[in-house]
């Protein structure tokens, strides 16, 4: 089993629909639970973050958490064509030195 | 100014040579680390280093050879290139955060080495 799994996708949603990306990790002690988002050829870059469990709103963006269940998701409202990225769901424990361990990631395609 | 540069972004290089990799954040961070990203997007730890000091020394060849002359710089020499090295590099910081693993790293723009 994968530490973080994600559907590599590709996800295909109509412009202006909700995308909801999903992501379940292995490790029960993970505390720390992060969203990037990644062009082609570009570096990571966050877009959210989340440590207890239920919903953190920003913008356009929610993340969802639920430990019990292992689950964390990241939904995009009102999706862009320019949202099209894959997006990487990462998990991180401080007992582990503050790594971070990534998903394999989902691609997003937003239709116009 | 850019937080976290790598250089160089490129490097083309034959089997069976040394090079190295320069990284330097402006963020005041304590921690910097390098990860690795294969051909399959998969974006994976290697080593990170506190204050100079390395933490994480994850199952990397020990071709690989990080080294931090100060807490802003974090530079990464292989040698003895190999084709499976072939990947993008990147370099992150973070500020360390002594409650849980509350560090939010931010990501240079990734050195693309090709092993040729």
């Amino acid at each position: 089993q994968k530490e973080v799994e994600q559907n590599s996708g590709p996800l295909s949603v109509p412009e202006g629909a909700i995308a909801s990306l999903n992501c379940t990790y292995s490790d029960r002690g993970s505390q720390s639970f992060f969203w990037y988002r990644q062009y082609s050829g570009k570096s990571p870059e966050l877009i959210m973050f989340i440590y207890s469990n239920g919903d953190k709103e920003d913008g356009r963006f929610t993340a969802q958490l639920n430990k019990a269940s292992q689950y964390v998701s990241l939904l995009i409202r009102d999706s862009q064509p320019s949202d099209s990225a894959t997006y990487l769901c990462a998990v991180g424990r401080k007992s582990s030195g503050d790594k971070l361990t990534f998903g394999t990631g989902t691609r997003l395609a937003v239709r116009p | 100014d850019t937080a976290v540069s790598q250089t160089p972004k490129y490097l083309v290089t034959q089997m069976g040579n040394d090079k190295s990799i320069k990284c330097e954040q402006n963020l005041g961070h304590d921690t910097m680390y390098w990860y690795k990203q294969d051909s399959k997007k998969f974006l994976k730890i290697m080593f990170s280093y506190n204050n100079k000091e390395l933490i994480i020394n994850e199952t990397v060849p020990n071709r690989f050879s990080p080294k931090s002359p100060d807490k802003a710089h974090l530079n990464l020499h292989i040698n003895s290139l190999e084709l499976g090295d072939s990947a993008v590099y990147f370099c992150a910081s973070s500020q360390e955060v002594r409650q849980a693993a509350k560090n939010i790293q931010y990501f240079g723009a990734g050195t693309r080495l090709s092993v040729l």
